[in-house]
């Protein structure tokens, strides 16, 4: 599989708890990019990686947020604490050097209740 | 004021009918630009990339044009099957940067037989 990977799909957890998702993006892309979505709405930028590096965050990742890309390859999005605000698709995406290559996941499903 | 809007927001057009959609934008100077397909609980899939000295591009049935000057764009469907409801998110990229990407809201296609 040669796509942007995310893991889980779908999460469901109770107010209050932490929550960890997985992207593996394209192999040879080094650039990683989280997003939130929520219905109706175009993706929303939480923050940027290139290589290991968190180069950029937006002011929508609260202290509660957490990203990180230790050798560069994966990245994991912690939520600690969650709340029902936090309900939404947060998406991966990964590009190459070149500008055209921009690719996401399927995204991962959060429902906080 | 969001940088990309989208229009219309929503439609419902008949199995087989054709239908475009319209993207108008502010980023300036810009990158590229992309229509990218959003079905339902999953991420946007690429449809067409044009760069700002390009006037249309095709994916099979999906055609967009784009117009440098008055910074608009539109996604034309022919002969829409149902598979084609989804939404249609019109992203802009910026000539500075590939990690702020302007996105829209999507345009919501229902296809109905």
């Amino acid at each position: 599989d040669t796509g942007v990977s995310q893991d889980p799909r779908h999460k469901i957890t109770k107010r209050g708890q932490n929550v960890t998702f997985r992207c593996d993006p394209i192999s040879e892309h080094n650039r990683l990019y989280w997003y939130r979505q929520t219905l109706g709405q175009g993706p929303e930028f939480l923050t940027y990686f290139q290589n290991e590096a968190q180069l950029e965050k937006s002011r929508l990742l609260s202290d509660r947020f957490s990203a990180e890309r230790p050798k560069g390859s994966f990245s994991t999005l912690e939520i600690q604490r969650t709340e029902q605000g936090d309900s939404a698709m947060y998406l991966c995406a990964s590009s190459g050097t070149g500008k055209n290559g921009y690719t996401f996941g399927s995204g991962t499903r959060l429902t906080v209740v | 004021k969001n940088q990309v809007e989208q229009s219309p927001q929503s439609l419902i057009i008949l199995e087989g009918k054709n239908c475009t959609l319209q993207c108008n934008y502010t980023v300036s100077p810009f990158s590229n630009l992309r229509w990218y397909k959003q079905d339902t609980g999953r991420g946007p899939v690429s449809l067409t990339i044009m760069t700002f000295s390009e006037n249309t591009k095709s994916n099979g049935r999906y055609t967009a044009t784009l117009d440098a000057d008055t910074k608009q764009s539109s996604l034309h469907i022919t002969a829409s099957q149902l598979s084609d409801s989804a939404s249609y998110i019109c992203v802009v990229s910026p000539s500075y940067g590939n990690n702020r990407l302007a996105f829209g809201k999507g345009n919501q296609v229902v296809v109905i037989p």
